[in-house]
């Protein structure tokens, strides 16, 4: 069974600081993404890592994928009010089919 | 067009109530699926429907019962559902095959009183 484990499960911070959110598994995947979540709303795809060690950036969020391809990490600097939500990793899952599954998510609070 | 439509925005249903939700995407993409979402847990994935057809239902009960008439509309009919069943239902399309990239809608909130 490929799972997902991610951490911390919340984060609540003031406006400037930095944080580190993981996604680990036992698992090899071919790729890993993630998403962020606002309330009410659906998922919104951030990034795909593809390749071990693979380290991408967009913005203040840094996202590395692990050499061995089992975990990943999203960075962000200075968070922002704004970059408060449900920030979820997610992995294909085969099995009898090809399908998206999520870690328990990272429920992400900044205030100013 | 990169939208996944989903509606409706709202649903409040009684437990005799039949109710459909429907999806609508037209960016070609092949696989559509359908997530529950409860508040501050993850999606849970229900259904995936690749090239039109159910590759994968998640052991969901049969009063759920997806339907997909073509490439670019998805629906998931209700019948019968439980107070538990209430929750954010998520539709997603991605490209297909190995390409899990995938794009939700907005989502419907369904109660079930």
């Amino acid at each position: 069974t490929q799972l997902l484990e991610q951490s911390p499960q919340f984060l609540s911070i003031q406006e400037g600081e930095n944080l580190t959110v993981y996604c680990n598994s036992s698992s090899v995947f071919s790729s890993l993404q993630w998403y962020r979540q606002e309330p009410g709303e659906g998922p919104v795809l951030l990034v795909t890592v593809v390749t071990g060690g693979e380290v991408k950036k967009l913005k203040r969020l840094t996202f590395q994928f692990g050499d061995a391809r089992k975990d990943s990490s999203l960075h962000i600097t200075a968070a922002q009010p704004g970059d408060t939500g449900l920030y979820l990793c997610a992995g294909a899952r085969s099995q009898a089919g090809t399908a998206l599954i999520f870690g328990k998510g990272t429920t992400l609070s900044v205030s100013s | 067009d990169t939208e996944v439509t989903q509606t409706p925005k709202h649903l409040v249903m009684g437990m005799t109530n039949k109710k459909s939700l429907k999806c609508e995407q037209h960016m070609g993409h092949r696989a559509m699926y359908w997530y529950k979402q409860k508040a501050k847990k993850p999606p849970e994935l229900m259904f995936v429907y690749s090239y039109e057809k159910l590759s994968i239902n998640e052991s969901v009960p049969s009063r759920f019962s997806p339907e997909c008439p073509n490439s670019s509309l998805l629906n998931l009919h209700l019948h019968a559902l439980q107070p538990e069943d209430s929750a954010l239902y998520l539709c997603a399309s991605s490209r297909g095959r190995a390409n899990t990239e995938a794009f939700f809608g907005q989502g419907t909130r369904l109660t079930v009183v």
